[in-house]
């Protein structure tokens, strides 16, 4: 969506790597989070954020790590990829009384 | 937990109004009813939100009960593509994370 954007959008891994995904805004927004979405499960959040190194965790939280240094990027870490962490992943960004808007997601396969 | 219970699955002709139910009875006095679709495996897309006037927008309408226990997503005129799985959630206005349920997956057909 204009304003957000997710990278990779496709990314395949072995288990036991670390990978970061990362998203970026340039809307400003305050407000950033990670979801992740599996079958039977819908859309679960991971981790959000409040500001600038301001992070909180969500429902699913365990073997993720996030950073938030600049207003504009929310990373989202595995530090050792497992095949259950194979998942769409979706970042979003809010402003207080706003809608949400959602990135494209990306996609990732551990293998 | 979602606070929300929505049909499952719901179908629509193509060309007339598309009417998505969502119930909503625990809801407080300061939590807004948003609602969100998302296409097949596309990002969610905001659609509208409302505290307890009915609102209009150029996707949507939205109708919440005077009791506010209950609201109506109304698609007037749906298309094919509007198919879609449609999450009604309710949340407080200080930004707490969005927690979505199932949804109703509606189905426009020709």
């Amino acid at each position: 969506d204009a304003g957000i954007t997710q990278s990779p959008r496709h990314k395949v891994t072995e288990t036991g790597t670390p990978v970061t995904l990362r998203c970026h805004q340039t809307e400003n927004h305050r407000y950033m989070y990670w979801y992740r979405q599996d079958p039977g499960h819908g859309l679960r959040l991971i981790h959000y954020s409040y500001g600038v190194k301001d992070t909180d965790k969500g429902e699913v939280s365990d073997g993720y790590s996030v950073s938030r240094s600049k207003t504009e990027d929310f990373l989202l870490t595995l530090e050792s990829a497992t095949s259950s962490q194979t998942s769409v992943y979706f970042c979003a960004i809010s402003e207080e009384g706003d809608g949400y808007t959602f990135g494209s997601g990306t996609r990732l396969t551990v293998v | 937990d979602a606070k929300t219970t929505q049909p499952p699955s719901m179908d629509c002709a193509e060309g007339r109004a598309a009417n998505l139910p969502c119930n909503h009875s625990t809801i407080s006095g300061n939590e807004y009813v948003y609602w969100y679709r998302q296409i097949h495996s596309q990002g969610p897309q905001y659609i509208i939100h409302g505290l307890k006037n009915n609102e209009t927008n150029e996707m949507a309408s939205l109708i919440i009960t005077e009791d506010r226990k209950s609201s109506t997503l109304i698609l007037p005129h749906a298309t094919l593509r509007d198919t879609a799985v449609y999450y009604c959630i309710v949340i407080d206005a200080g930004n707490t994370p969005l927690v979505f349920g199932k949804g109703t997956r509606l189905s426009v057909i020709a």
